[in-house]
């Protein structure tokens, strides 16, 4: 399975109910960086969460890092039609190597 | 949005045509990079760049290349295009050190070779 796996692959929700997408990691990190990519665009980041943070908040955004397991997760709270987008994780390696994305989780938000 | 700009936006071209996508930024950041991405699916690197005159490829085996002769410009180029290589490419930049910072995203271009 690939570097970064995320978790749904697709979620669909109504406005102001909150979402939570799911991110696994396979080596160490000394960073996870979460992305949005809205269709037929390039990805906007969102938040990076370094590796000796457990939780970090940007407006409606909680990121947690669970380092033991490998898996971070991304909450957005009373979510929006516009927060409809595909969301990558991407992990940032402790050397030399390159910042490996997730497959993504698209999610739907239902006015 | 980030003041990264791709261009063109859409390329539909034939087989063995040569093209050139071009990639620029105006943050003045060193490091630079493009990844291909299928529809829904994940992003693969293939090129990266940490100055002028460094190049490197990435972990997708691509029989693109590319050129840093200018800090804001970093274009990859097919000698030959061929329908394997419909994608969309997706160019990047960030300033801080590598892989610790965020990078910044150009909207892409969508190749298809016919």
């Amino acid at each position: 399975s690939q570097q970064g796996e995320e978790d749904p692959q697709a979620l669909s929700i109504q406005e102001g109910e909150n979402a939570t997408m799911n991110c696994s990691y396979k080596t160490s990190i000394n960073n996870l960086q979460w992305y949005r990519q809205n269709s037929g665009r390039g990805l906007v980041h969102l938040i990076l969460i370094r590796s000796n943070e457990r939780e970090k908040h940007s407006g409606r955004l909680r990121v947690t890092l669970d380092t033991s397991k490998k898996s971070s997760s991304l909450l957005i709270t009373a979510s929006r039609a516009a927060d409809t987008a595909s969301y990558f994780c991407a992990s940032g390696p402790t050397s030399g190597s390159r910042l490996t994305f997730g497959e993504g989780t698209q999610l739907t938000v239902n006015p | 949005e980030a003041d990264i700009y791709q261009t063109p936006r859409y390329l539909v071209i034939g087989t063995g045509k040569k093209i050139t996508l071009e990639c620029s930024q105006t943050m003045g950041h060193d490091k630079m990079y493009w990844y291909q991405q299928d529809p829904g699916m994940e992003l693969h690197l293939i090129h990266y760049s940490y100055g002028v005159n460094s190049t490197e490829k990435g972990d997708l085996s691509s029989e693109s290349t590319v050129s840093r002769i200018r800090t804001e410009h970093f274009p990859l180029t097919l000698e030959s295009a061929r329908p394997s290589h419909t994608s969309q490419y997706l160019c990047a930049s960030s300033g801080g050190t590598l892989y610790n910072s965020p990078l910044h995203f150009g909207n892409g271009t969508r190749l298809t070779v016919t």
